[in-house]
């Protein structure tokens, strides 16, 4: 298994610009989530999904969406990229939300500018 | 809103010293708490999962406690080594917060060889 993967690795993108982070697992789990670390903050919560076709917003959803159109697939899109997105942006999953750990992706650093 | 709180920020330690790490939570009413190790530029990796109904988890060297009703968890890692140089951020997934999970800003720590 890879467990969680994340493209890309890095990203520069100017204010304005749009971009999407693919997030895929191949342990079959029904819950995804989108974090973003701030430098010294802890991960702070975006968008999750409980399975295909269902997502819902987290702490911090403004400036973001998402689609599970399958249960691998959670891409995370930036339709109008500002400073203060800027960030390391996390995909984690998990098979029963709240008794499993959660499985992290080696996460995306984002720099607009 | 749930708070975590983890103290101190950062901890330098001679190797094979015993340790504890400490994290705090406002709203007793949690489903559970993880503690997670993040090593630089990296993603997260579940250390332990403790459940509400339970008071501690223990793996190897690490003893996690919880103390629902004072809001608190202790991570305590036996006998340092230098891999565990990291950093160490606890979560908690609140009752009435459905599937959020709330995280602390971290502990840094450093053993010295």
């Amino acid at each position: 298994n890879a467990g969680v993967t994340q493209t890309p690795k890095f990203r520069i993108l100017k204010i304005g610009q749009s971009m999407t982070l693919q997030c895929t697992q191949d342990m079959n789990h029904n819950y995804m989530y989108w974090y973003r670390q701030d430098p010294g903050m802890g991960l702070k919560l975006i968008y999750y999904s409980v399975g295909a076709g269902i997502t819902d917003k987290g702490e911090v959803p403004n400036g973001y969406n998402v689609s599970r159109s399958t249960t691998e697939d959670f891409p995370l899109r930036l339709e109008l990229a500002a400073p203060s997105q800027t960030s390391v942006y996390f995909c984690a999953s998990t098979i029963l939300q709240g008794e499993e750990t959660q499985y992290f992706g080696p996460g995306t650093r984002l720099l607009v500018l | 809103k749930q708070e975590v709180t983890q103290i101190p920020a950062a901890l330098s330690v001679p190797e094979g010293e015993n340790l504890v790490l400490n994290c705090s939570f406002t709203d007793s009413a949690i489903y559970n708490l993880q503690w997670f190790r993040q090593d630089p530029g990296k993603g997260l990796t579940s250390l332990l999962l403790i459940q509400s109904s339970q008071r501690e988890q223990t793996s190897g060297r690490l003893n996690a406690s919880l103390d629902k009703s004072s809001g608190r968890s202790t991570l305590y890692i036996a006998a340092s080594q230098p891999g565990d140089s990291a950093t160490y951020l606890c979560a908690v997934n609140g009752q009435d917060t459905g599937n959020q999970f709330y995280f602390g800003t971290g502990t840094s720590l450093t053993v010295i060889p």
